[in-house]
């Protein structure tokens, strides 16, 4: 089991550029949560996904921001237009089936985004 | 909205020492807690987890004690090794079916041979 992968590792954008960040869970999970962290700060929540369907997108800034997880393939966290203050780490995290909710929660390694 | 508190920021002890981080919450709703370790470059790692029903639980030299009255959690870590040096980071959930944790700042552990 390779656990949550999440790519790319570090990412580097201009200011104005989109940038998308990838979430693959784990193996027969099918729910899905995006956390930011800025420096010396926790993670703070940011939106839950189960396949097709966003369940709390509560933590996502109004604007620039969305996220998705098709049928197929990972989940994708979007930033259009970055500016600086988009730089931080952000972490994906994924758990089994309705039944088990948040119990089980796995982090991947996270992307690195730095807005220059 | 729920806010979780952690303290202290910084903790440096010597090797074989014990590591004591404490954690506050607001939501009395909330019913679960986990621990979670950032060594760096990685992701956050589920080291142990207690949920309201109970007041302690122990898993070799880590153990979790939640005292529901007073809204507060915390970690002790026995017989600390350098191994141990890493961000510690508490959270605290309504759990059932809302997804989100909420987190603390962290705790930054330096554990000195």
């Amino acid at each position: 089991n390779a656990g949550v992968m999440q790519n790319p590792r570090h990412l580097v954008r201009r200011r104005g550029q989109e940038a998308r960040l990838r979430c693959s869970p784990m193996k027969g999970h099918s729910h899905v949560y995006w956390y930011r962290q800025l420096p010396e700060e926790g993670l703070k929540f940011m939106v839950y996904l189960q396949k097709e369907n966003i369940i709390d997108e509560s933590g996502m800034p109004k604007e620039r921001f969305s996220a998705e997880f098709p049928k197929e393939g990972p989940s994708i966290l979007r930033i259009q237009q970055v500016v600086r203050g988009d730089s931080a780490a952000y972490f994906c995290a994924s758990s089994p089936a309705a039944g088990t909710d948040i119990y089980g929660y796995t982090f991947g390694s996270g992307t690195r985004l730095t807005v220059v | 909205g729920e806010n979780v508190e952690q303290h202290p920021s910084t903790l440096s002890v010597q090797e074989g020492d014990s590591a004591v981080i404490k954690c506050t919450y607001s939501d009395s709703a909330s019913n679960y807690f986990p621990w979670y370790k950032q060594e760096l470059g990685k992701g956050s790692q589920l080291i142990i987890d207690i949920r309201s029903n109970v007041g302690e639980k122990k898993d070799q030299r880590i153990a979790v004690t939640l005292n529901k009255t007073a809204k507060h959690f915390s970690l002790h870590i026995t017989e600390t090794q350098p191994e141990d040096s890493a961000v510690y980071f508490c959270a605290a959930s309504r759990g059932g079916s809302q997804g989100n944790l909420i987190f603390g700042k962290g705790t930054k552990l330096s554990v000195k041979p």
